[in-house]
């Protein structure tokens, strides 16, 4: 069963045209995080909520958003893709911030491609 | 600041021969998290294994194992009788505890392409 879940599992989006991604989850965890990976590249943390509690990474741009409005749902805003946007994105969760009892569980991820 | 370093970008093997994946960490902090994810071309990162940095046993599980040891700040993967289902990209990562979070830093990771 799946447990963390993206859709769509790929997008096309135009250059400058707004695009949302979708991250679900079935484990009731109060962490969700969004990463960026792009082609031969370690995922790189965008930002994370813990609970409604909102956290940016320093260096992630101003393009990038976020929103959860609720447990179960978190949500990838980029305001204005431009081609280096084009990327696999992650989203993962876990149950408490702190990892020393516990791990992050990645989705299957959201490719986007932008034109 | 935490590094982890994957000094094998790619590995061929042919099946059922063994193979090491290196994981080579750095931090300035006593406690901390290791871990191995496996990502095949679907694109989701699999959890592996997760390593305290005061618990330096060994563990195997099937067909992998692990080798951690702190005097060479290093977190080695072994695969023993590798198969094709086995042909990913294998990430190391490190989690440290920071103020009230910890995240992952991850290695640039090693593709295994396994062949028949």
């Amino acid at each position: 069963d799946a447990m963390v879940i993206q859709n769509p599992r790929y997008q096309v989006t135009q250059f400058g045209k707004p695009v949302t991604l979708s991250c679900s989850q079935t484990l009731n965890h109060n962490v969700m995080y969004w990463y960026q990976q792009k082609s031969s590249q370690a995922p790189k943390l965008l930002f994370h909520y813990y609970d409604k509690d909102f956290n940016n990474e320093a260096d992630t741009p101003d393009n990038f958003q976020s929103r959860r409005p609720n447990t179960s749902f978190c949500f990838l805003d980029i305001r204005s893709p431009g081609l280096g946007d084009a990327a696999m994105y992650l989203c993962a969760t876990s149950s408490q911030r702190d990892l020393q009892s516990d791990t992050q569980y990645f989705g299957p991820g959201t490719r986007l491609t932008v034109l | 600041a935490q590094k982890v370093t994957q000094a094998q970008t790619e590995i061929s093997v042919v099946e059922k021969e063994d193979v090491t994946l290196d994981c080579v960490y750095e931090t300035r902090d006593t406690t901390y998290y290791l871990f191995w994810y496996k990502q095949p071309p679907s694109g989701e990162l699999v959890f592996l294994i997760r390593r305290n940095s005061f618990d330096e046993q060994n563990e195997i599980s099937g067909r992998y194992s692990w080798n951690f040891q702190k005097s060479t700040s290093s977190f080695n993967f072994t695969i023993t009788a590798s198969q094709v289902v086995d042909s990913a990209v294998y990430f190391c990562a490190l989690s440290v505890e920071g103020s009230g979070y910890s995240t992952l830093t991850f290695g640039k990771g090693t593709m295994l392409l396994v062949s028949p």
